[in-house]
């Protein structure tokens, strides 16, 4: 199993600014995962973060918006750049599936609101 | 594309009741995994089935995988309160990322 520790847990954020989460996970791990959640809906994956190489973003995500940084195999940062209300969402990270069939954990989620 | 279609997605029942949640593709999976989530925490697994036609019980929970490993569906028996939360299928994709369903907000009205 994992432990994931994700914060900040929520923040209020004004329009222009930028926010960092970070994640830190009790046990090494290859893959790190970022998803977008809206409330009540399901998790949209932002990015695939290696250690020692460039994080792998999914269509409708670029990295100029959402770097993330991995410096660590127990270590992972998401920052949403230049917020605006439609980045006000939960973010979660994630760790696995590390093989077939296995579980992914989640860190809590950090609930971000841009004023 | 692989996707994942998750039905219904609002669910208000009383409890005692029973429900279905269907999750369905076009395409194969190598396995699926039914999670469960509560506000304010990220989603925790509940089952993972990898087998056509597995049926597998847990407690009041019944999670079954179809025989072309295209469906899934969540049964919950006498349903409680303490049910209540947002129900995610995930499947395994080709490339060992996780597909998730729209997910399911199951309400059980005491």
């Amino acid at each position: 199993s994992a432990v994931i520790s994700q914060k900040p847990s929520r923040d209020i954020c004004q329009r222009g600014t930028s926010l960092t989460i970070q994640c830190q996970v009790d046990s090494q791990v290859t893959m790190m995962f970022w998803y977008r959640q809206q409330p009540g809906q399901s998790l949209t994956l932002i990015a695939t973060a290696n250690q020692g190489s460039e994080a792998t973003y999914e269509s409708g995500f670029v990295i100029d918006k959402f770097p993330i940084s991995r410096p660590n195999l127990t270590f992972s940062t998401l920052t949403v750049s230049n917020m605006s209300p439609e980045d006000s969402s939960i973010y979660l990270c994630s760790v696995g599936p590390q093989g077939f069939g296995t579980e992914a954990f989640f860190g809590q989620g950090t609930r971000l609101t841009v004023v | 594309t692989q996707l994942l279609e998750q039905s219904p997605q609002f669910l208000s029942i009383q409890e005692g009741e029973n429900l279905t949640v269907y999750c369905n593709s076009s395409s194969v999976f190598s396995s699926l995994q039914w999670y469960r989530q509560e506000p304010g925490e990220g989603p925790v697994l509940l089952v993972t089935v990898v087998t056509g036609g597995e049926v597998k019980k847990l407690k009041r929970l019944t999670f079954q995988f179809g025989d072309a490993r295209k469906d899934s569906s969540l049964h919950i028996t006498a349903a409680q309160p303490g049910d209540t939360g947002l129900y995610l299928c995930a499947g395994s994709s080709n490339t060992g990322k996780l597909i998730f369903g729209q997910g399911t907000t199951l309400q059980v009205k005491p």
